[in-house]
């Protein structure tokens, strides 16, 4: 257990609205990821963070925003959600640096309507 | 960019056969990592591979890293009902200097 809490677990939106998903951990490590999982897409990286108001693009990172103004939370905003955002996040740290083991949250489901 | 692609994307195996997922990079890689995800559940880490030809066992998984370091394999012998999931592979060009990229993952069930 990396201590690693997703909240909300479950939400359902409609399209244009604003959306916040928030990722919270206890070790204060460096490194955090916000992660997609769609079928047949694996996980693709959306945005991550190696510090404190440090974030960087992934792979997928239209059509969202990050924020990390503590070391223990990292935020995933939808500005205005539409449905091709509908889909399981993960939230992720590494212990070590950034291409280290990595241990995900539970996840967190989102559907837009 | 880089791609990792796993085959096949499924797979349904009697309970007590053998299974292979195949990961395959269109570059390079430093370090391999695996992951198996249960249904409904998250990515757990297996394991992590860095050198050329690397063989490593985990009970009834194997796990290769090819001589190119290109190309990655799980094995699981006598699959059993707790095998059930997703793997994924992951890989990085160029190890703690860059992100990880993942395969699309393979989806084992078991037919008891």
């Amino acid at each position: 257990d990396a201590g690693i809490t997703q909240s909300p677990r479950h939400k359902v939106t409609e399209t244009g609205t604003p959306v916040t998903l928030r990722c919270h951990q206890t070790e204060n490590h460096r490194y955090m990821y916000w992660y997609r999982q769609d079928p047949g897409h694996g996980l693709r990286l959306i945005h991550y963070s190696y510090g404190v108001k440090d974030t960087d693009k992934g792979e997928v990172s239209d059509g969202y925003s990050v924020s990390r103004s503590k070391t223990e939370d990292f935020l995933l905003t939808l500005e205005s959600a539409t449905s091709s955002q509908t889909s399981v996040y993960f939230c992720a740290i590494t212990r070590g640096g950034i291409t280290g083991e990595l241990f995900f949250g539970e996840g967190s489901r989102l559907t837009v309507l | 960019g880089q791609q990792v692609m796993q085959i096949p994307q499924y797979q349904h195996v009697q309970e007590g056969e053998d299974f292979t997922t195949y990961c395959n990079s269109s570059t390079t890689l430093s370090n391999i990592q695996w992951y198996k995800q249960r249904p409904g559940g998250h990515p757990v880490f297996l394991i992590q591979l860095v050198k050329s030809g690397e063989v490593k066992k985990q009970k009834r998984l194997t796990f290769q890293f090819g001589e190119a370091k290109k190309n990655s394999s799980l094995h699981i012998t006598a699959t059993q009902t707790t095998d059930v999931g997703t793997y994924f592979c992951a890989g990085s060009r160029d190890f703690g200097n860059e992100k990880l990229t993942f395969g699309t993952g393979t989806r084992l069930t078991i037919i008891p």
